[in-house]
């Protein structure tokens, strides 16, 4: 199972955008690369998942080199309301991986 | 749809005694994940089921826990006896993993907030 590693925590603007980026050197063939959105007191929410170049849906883009050994999770002109903690996993659960949340990054918009 | 619906939201008990976290899936899916959040710890994976059956359960903590998924619109987590310890948010999850790759779309319960005094 990949590692990943991922800033404890970032602040920025509104309006602005906001990219995380995550580290899974050791990242299998069949991985892919999921992220979720969780806020304070609720459980988490899926985002984006991908496996390689860029996935966009209505709420981030996902940009993976060609290596894969990394990934950002681009927001576009965040809000208030995007402040929450954000995780990025690596696996394939039929490949038997566990899930792995671990910390996330604590994503802090101020005004 | 409903979404993933957790029973009860909140349960304070005393530490000795039985709890009993009640988790119903969306239906349709055939995975389902019990997890636990802490400060200390973050959010862990207990148990997992596929189509009822328990696929993976290295995640619970001790013989004091238990889960079952007796259909597939239901499942349990037991504690028994509780300790202070345990206290945390349980959350359930649920996906439609047949469909998709990697560590797949799970939709989450609100969770169940646990105190044992």
């Amino acid at each position: 199972l990949a590692k990943t590693t991922q800033p404890i925590s970032m602040d920025s603007y509104e309006g602005q955008e906001v990219n995380i980026t995550c580290s899974h050197n050791n990242i299998a063939t069949n991985d892919y690369i999921t992220w979720y959105q969780q806020f304070p007191s609720q459980g988490p929410r899926f985002i984006i998942q991908g496996y390689k170049t860029k996935v966009t849906n209505e709420v981030a883009s996902l940009f993976i080199p060609a290596d894969r050994k990394s990934s950002t999770l681009s927001l576009p002109r965040v809000s208030l309301s995007d402040t929450a903690v954000y995780y990025c996993l690596v696996g394939d659960l039929r490949g038997g991986d566990k899930i792995i949340f671990g910390k996330g990054t604590r994503l802090h918009i101020l005004p | 749809d409903a979404g993933v619906i957790q029973s009860p939201r909140h349960e304070v008990t005393e530490m000795g005694q039985e709890v009993t976290l009640r988790c119903k899936p969306i239906s349709g899916h055939d995975y389902l994940f019990w997890y636990r959040q802490t400060m200390m710890r973050g959010l862990e994976l207990l148990i997992y089921f596929n189509n009822n059956v328990p696929i993976d359960d290295s995640g619970m903590p001790e013989d004091r826990f238990s889960a079952k998924m007796p259909n597939a619109s239901f499942s349990t987590l037991k504690i028994q006896p509780s300790e202070p310890r345990d206290s945390a948010v349980y959350f359930c999850a649920s996906s439609l993993v047949h469909r998709e790759p990697g560590l797949v779309k799970q939709f989450f319960g609100p969770g169940t907030r646990l105190t044992v005094l």
